[in-house]
């Protein structure tokens, strides 16, 4: 399978502890996408990589996330000090053009 | 990015063409029409984007009015496979601009 993938595919954990995402892109793509989506609702941006620099971060993005793509391949996105409000679907998405994002199936991240 | 408004939900019946509406009334000339679709379980897929004229694909057409104010994803075949929710995006496609910003868009179901 050649497409964008994410690791876990579910996670459960306490409020307060940390937890990291993986996402390996489609291996030509320089580009690198991290969204969040609640239920019931469409994805929103959170940030965005080009090659190994992130260049944009959404306001959704508070200080207890850091997202990281080190050698421009692979990205790790961190929740430190998990609140319920962080349970969504983090969803990961690459691409070469602007146009056309292939995404993940994403993490589901349930904070108890 | 121009706001775009779209049906809560829609069904369809097996082998007919779906017709997708998207209003977008305050679209700017730079700004292109994007259809984006997501099935349970899954990210969102690619479908088509346009800025104008009308675009066909292995996927859809997409059907832009002539003021640009509203458009039309068509479906030719529905099949149950294609229920999902599909997202009508509008946004400026340049090289800086990144974030791909998703509304809640439109529950297609197709019935057998």
């Amino acid at each position: 399978d050649t497409g964008v993938s994410q690791d876990p595919r579910h996670k459960i954990t306490k409020r307060g502890q940390n937890v990291t995402f993986r996402c390996d892109p489609i291996s030509e793509h320089n580009r690198l996408y991290w969204y969040r989506q609640t239920l019931g609702q469409g994805p929103e941006f959170l940030t965005y990589f080009q090659n190994e620099a992130q260049l944009e971060k959404s306001r959704l993005l508070s200080d207890r996330f850091s997202a990281e793509r080190p050698k421009g391949s692979f990205s790790t996105l961190e929740i430190q000090r998990t609140e319920q409000g962080d349970s969504a679907m983090y969803l990961c998405a690459s691409s070469l053009e602007v146009e056309k994002l292939f995404f993940g199936s994403g993490t589901q991240l349930s904070v108890l | 990015d121009a706001k775009t408004t779209q049906p809560t939900s829609m069904d369809c019946a097996e082998g007919r063409a779906a017709n997708l509406p998207c209003n977008h009334s305050t679209i700017s000339g730079n700004e292109y029409v994007y259809w984006y679709r997501q099935i349970h379980s899954q990210g969102p897929q690619y479908i088509i984007h346009g800025l104008k004229n009308n675009e066909t694909n292995e996927m859809a057409s997409l059907i832009i009015t002539e003021d640009r104010k509203s458009s039309t994803l068509i479906l030719p075949h529905a099949t149950l496979r294609d229920t999902a929710v599909y997202y009508c995006i509008v946004r400026v496609a340049t090289y800086n601009n990144n974030d791909m910003r998703f509304g809640a868009g439109t529950r297609l179901t197709v019935k057998p």
